[in-house]
């Protein structure tokens, strides 16, 4: 699976947009960009998912750049709530398993 | 609402004794998956399960062991637990093995060894 880069932690106010970055610079053609966070003490929570084109739901969008080397999770007003650790991964087509990295530790503030 | 459950949420067991924690969903997925997270750590991948197809991750220590008896139930035993393996235990399912399927996680079982 392609490595991901990204920042060990992030800082947000509240109400503001929260924008975490993430470098996958090696990944394949068939390897999907995947956001999950996890709440303390909490099992981790699927956010959004995508391959090549931008991607919006209901909690989140991702941004990918055309070369696909890097992404862009957006939390668009960011709540207390969404204090967590968020982990950037990729995964191979056609192949189940989640690789965690370290993740980048959001923290919003009041 | 359909969900991963997992029980008990905490658990204590002695060094040795062996312990099993247990995993259900309603979300009728055929996919299965244990991963470990210990303290400030990421979750790691012990094995999964497809269907009854079990498959186990190259470094998952032959002290863990999985049971999948029917679609909905999954189990963890560990045979003799260590104090290394105090961690969260985590339960996750998805709809298939494609990585277009996203997976689900359960609140997990924190495991504490004595």
């Amino acid at each position: 699976d392609a490595k991901t880069t990204q920042p060990t932690s992030m800082d947000c106010a509240e109400g503001r947009a929260a924008n975490l970055p993430c470098n996958h610079s090696t990944i394949s053609g068939n390897e999907y960009v995947y956001w999950y966070r996890q709440i303390h003490s909490q099992g981790p929570q699927y956010i959004i998912h995508g391959l090549k084109n931008n991607e919006t739901n209901e909690m989140a969008s991702l941004i990918i750049t055309e070369d696909r080397k890097s992404s862009t999770l957006i939390l668009p007003h960011a709540t207390l709530r969404d204090t967590a650790v968020y982990y950037c991964i990729v995964r191979v087509a056609r192949y189940s398993t989640l690789t965690f990295g370290k993740g980048t530790m959001l923290l919003v503030s009041p | 609402d359909a969900m991963v459950i997992q029980n008990p949420r905490y658990q204590v067991t002695q060094f040795g004794k062996p312990v099993t924690l247990s995993c259900s969903q309603t979300l009728n997925h055929n996919v299965m998956y244990w991963y470990q997270q210990k303290s400030s750590q990421a979750p790691k991948l012990l094995f999964h399960y497809y269907d009854k197809d079990f498959n186990n991750e190259a470094d998952t220590p032959d002290n863990f062991q999985s049971r999948r008896p029917n679609t909905s139930f999954c189990f963890l035993d560990i045979r003799s637990p260590g104090l290394g393996d105090a961690a969260m235990y985590l339960c996750a399912t998805s709809r298939g093995t494609d990585s277009s399927y996203e997976q689900y996680f359960g609140p997990g079982t924190r495991l504490t060894v004595t």
